[in-house]
């Protein structure tokens, strides 16, 4: 049981590049979300889905898109790049419902140069 | 957007002793949770109190809601060096959408 795994680790990209960060759990939780940490901002929600093929914008979703095709799986994509994306990326589920734990993924620090 | 501060910012003790860190919150809440984030690594969920609730334990967890105040607190009693970490709190909205808000964080160093 891996629980929430993230790739990659890292990822440099210059400016203007697109990429997809990948997330997946095994648990089969209906609600999964992104988040971003940036030094003395906490964790900030981007994106989150109380289940496929349903997702809605959190606190910064600028520059950013998802999509959930499966329970699975929840990408987080980055169109066009920019420096002020350079961050530490977090997915995290949980059982619908704000009453219990997000698990969350071991992070993807990501660079925009 | 409503989102809770964790006060202080940062917090340096010896071993043995007790770890109070506090979390203020803006609107009224179903749910407070606490995390903690060893460094480089993803957040750990330790203990979730609920709004009817005053206080809860967690072997040497303390964490205490003022719904009144709209503030919690979690007590680390007996530190050790292991408990070095930044620790998050986490809360929902009542009566709105699914979304889990962190604070900022404090970070707890717990000398040897």
């Amino acid at each position: 049981n891996a629980g929430v795994t993230q790739t990659p680790k890292f990822q440099v990209l210059k400016t203007g590049q697109s990429m997809t960060l990948q997330c997946a759990q095994d648990m089969n939780h209906e609600y999964m979300s992104w988040y971003r940490q940036d030094p003395g901002m906490g964790l900030r929600l981007i994106h989150y889905s109380v289940g496929a093929g349903i997702t809605d914008q959190g606190e910064v979703p600028n520059g950013y898109n998802v999509s959930r095709s499966t329970t699975e799986d929840f990408p987080l994509r980055l169109l066009s790049a920019a420096p002020s994306q350079t961050s530490v990326y977090f997915c995290a589920a949980r059982i619908t419902g704000s009453s219990y734990e997000q698990y969350f993924g071991p992070g993807t620090r990501l660079t925009v140069t | 957007s409503q989102q809770g501060e964790e006060d202080p910012q940062a917090l340096s003790i010896q071993e043995g002793e007790n770890a109070t860190m506090n979390c203020s919150y803006k609107t009224s809440i179903n749910n407070l949770q606490w995390y903690r984030q060893n460094s480089g690594r993803g957040l750990v969920h330790l203990i979730l109190i609920r709004s009817n609730e005053r206080e809860k334990h967690s072997g040497r967890l303390r964490v205490t809601l003022d719904t009144s105040k709209k503030s919690s607190s979690l007590l680390i009693t007996a530190s050790r060096a292991a408990d070095t970490a930044s620790y998050f709190c986490a809360t929902d909205y009542q009566g709105g959408s699914e979304k889990l808000v962190f604070g900022k964080g404090t970070k707890l160093t717990v000398n040897p």
